[in-house]
């Protein structure tokens, strides 16, 4: 079984550009969380998604970050105009289950480390 | 509001020793989860212990167990017989009532484990 799957691995971007970041979860899961690292610091929940909604987005910046989960296909974090300061991994993670029957089973990708010029 | 802390930035341990790294949490929430993860120098996320707020018993998995302390509001993790492949940063992270993956995480530790 494929794990949480994320790409890229690496992202260079110059800063005004936009980052596009990709989630597959694993098969069978339906929940999918984004979650940033800067240098030095633990995970920051960002954004919280089950298909086509958007869940939890409290730990998102308000402006030029986005994330959506459509219907088909992976889940996409997109950063506007990047500066210097979005440079950090960002984990997706995803879980089969939520709510009362949630056991704490969440499950990580490797990260996308974006580093921004 | 929750918080976690892990008040040891750095640990060093002697490879087939014990040895505890600590996690504190605060929440006003009834119930909660506790997680352990570990980072290792490649980066990837590695889930290696999970205690539920109401579970009776401590969590253990292989050389990792929890020790769960309530009323001290303390989850720290134990590792026995240390190895030199569990160096690496480890992250402490609770969930709280809405019972989601939204975790939030401490500083995390590292570890250091010597030959």
């Amino acid at each position: 079984n494929a794990g949480v799957m994320q790409n890229p691995r690496h992202l260079v971007r110059r800063r005004g550009q936009e980052a596009r970041l990709r989630c597959s979860p694993m098969k069978g899961h339906s929940h999918v969380y984004w979650y940033r690292q800067l240098p030095e610091e633990g995970l920051k929940f960002m954004v919280y998604l089950q298909k086509e909604n958007i869940i939890d987005e409290s730990g998102m910046p308000k402006e030029r970050f986005s994330a959506e989960f459509p219907k088909e296909g992976p889940s996409i974090l997109r950063i506007q105009q990047v500066v210097r300061g979005d440079s950090a991994a960002y984990f997706c993670a995803s879980s089969q289950l939520a709510g009362e029957t949630y056991t704490g089973e969440l499950f990580f990708g490797e990260g996308s480390r974006l580093t921004v010029l | 509001a929750q918080k976690i802390t892990q008040t040891q930035p750095g640990m060093f341990v002697q490879e087939k020793e014990a040895v505890t790294l600590d996690c504190t949490y605060d929440t006003s929430d009834p119930s909660y989860g506790l997680f352990w993860y570990k980072q290792p120098s490649s980066g990837e996320m590695i889930f290696l212990i999970y205690q539920g707020s109401y579970d009776q018993q401590n969590a253990t998995e292989g050389r990792y167990s929890l020790n769960f302390q309530k009323a001290r509001k303390s989850a720290n993790l134990v590792i026995s017989a240390s190895q030199l492949g569990d160096s690496a940063m480890y992250f402490c992270a609770m969930r709280g009532s809405s019972n989601t993956g939204k975790l939030i995480f401490g500083q995390g530790t590292t570890l250091q484990v010597k030959p």
